[in-house]
């Protein structure tokens, strides 16, 4: 079955670091790629996306690039703030049985930026 | 515009009892689910509502049964709760059932104890 594989934290950073979270995915199809982003007591709010291989998805200064060769959808950042702790999901949707398209999530990954 | 709201926030039961947990959401959207979240697993899905008046099984649905109230609810109910089932669980909607490109909203979560 479909399946996300991001690599597991915590993940500490030092305030103007660079930040890469690695996230693979096995799908049958095409599946659209997500990141969402989880701050301390809050629900999941989308962070970027990508629906096709090359797309680069960007939001909030983060970035992350469809690879169908690799099937990687790795998310990046510049200059991480401390604003920036939280947990990252990966995520995809692609199978449509019974016609919908349910979500299925890496594990999560946790990222704490010290000042 | 609130978006997806759940109730309520935080409950604490006691093995055996039985509980509703509610959704609701104002953005007129098609698709509704929800999602237990537990330490290290990500998010795993107990069950879906594609449209108004269907509703479908995810990853996770034993101990759990819901219902679509209408096009804006959607509610879970835990029968005969058991400890495994403690957990925070998420409410989320979707514009279209048949788009794997659709970005899911969130609630803000329950957080539920099972003693």
């Amino acid at each position: 079955g479909d399946s996300v594989t991001q690599m597991e934290g915590p993940v500490t950073l030092s305030e103007e670091a660079f930040l890469t979270i690695n996230c693979t995915y096995t799908a049958t199809g095409y599946p659209s790629l997500f990141w969402y982003v989880q701050y301390p007591g809050e629900g999941l709010q989308l962070l970027l996306k990508a629906t096709k291989a090359d797309d680069k998805g960007s939001n909030k200064g983060f970035e992350a690039t469809y690879r169908k060769e690799t099937t990687s959808f790795h998310l990046e950042k510049g200059s991480v703030q401390v604003s920036d702790s939280a947990v990252y999901f990966c995520a995809l949707s692609a199978s449509t049985y019974s016609g919908n398209t349910p979500l299925v999530f890496g594990k999560g990954t946790r990222l704490s930026v010290i000042a | 515009n609130a978006g997806v709201t759940q109730t309520p926030k935080f409950q604490v039961l006691k093995t055996g009892q039985s509980m509703t947990l509610q959704c609701a959401q104002d953005m007129n959207h098609n698709s509704m689910y929800w999602y237990r979240q537990d330490p290290g697993m990500g998010l795993r899905l107990i069950y879906y509502s594609a449209s108004e008046g269907t509703t479908d099984k995810g990853e996770v649905p034993n101990g759990y049964n819901v219902s679509r109230l209408n096009k804006r609810e959607f509610s879970l109910r835990l029968e005969s709760a058991a400890p495994s089932q403690t957990s925070v669980y998420f409410c989320a909607s979707s514009e279209d059932q048949g788009r794997r490109t659709d970005t899911q909203y969130f609630g803000p979560g329950t957080r539920l104890t099972v003693l």
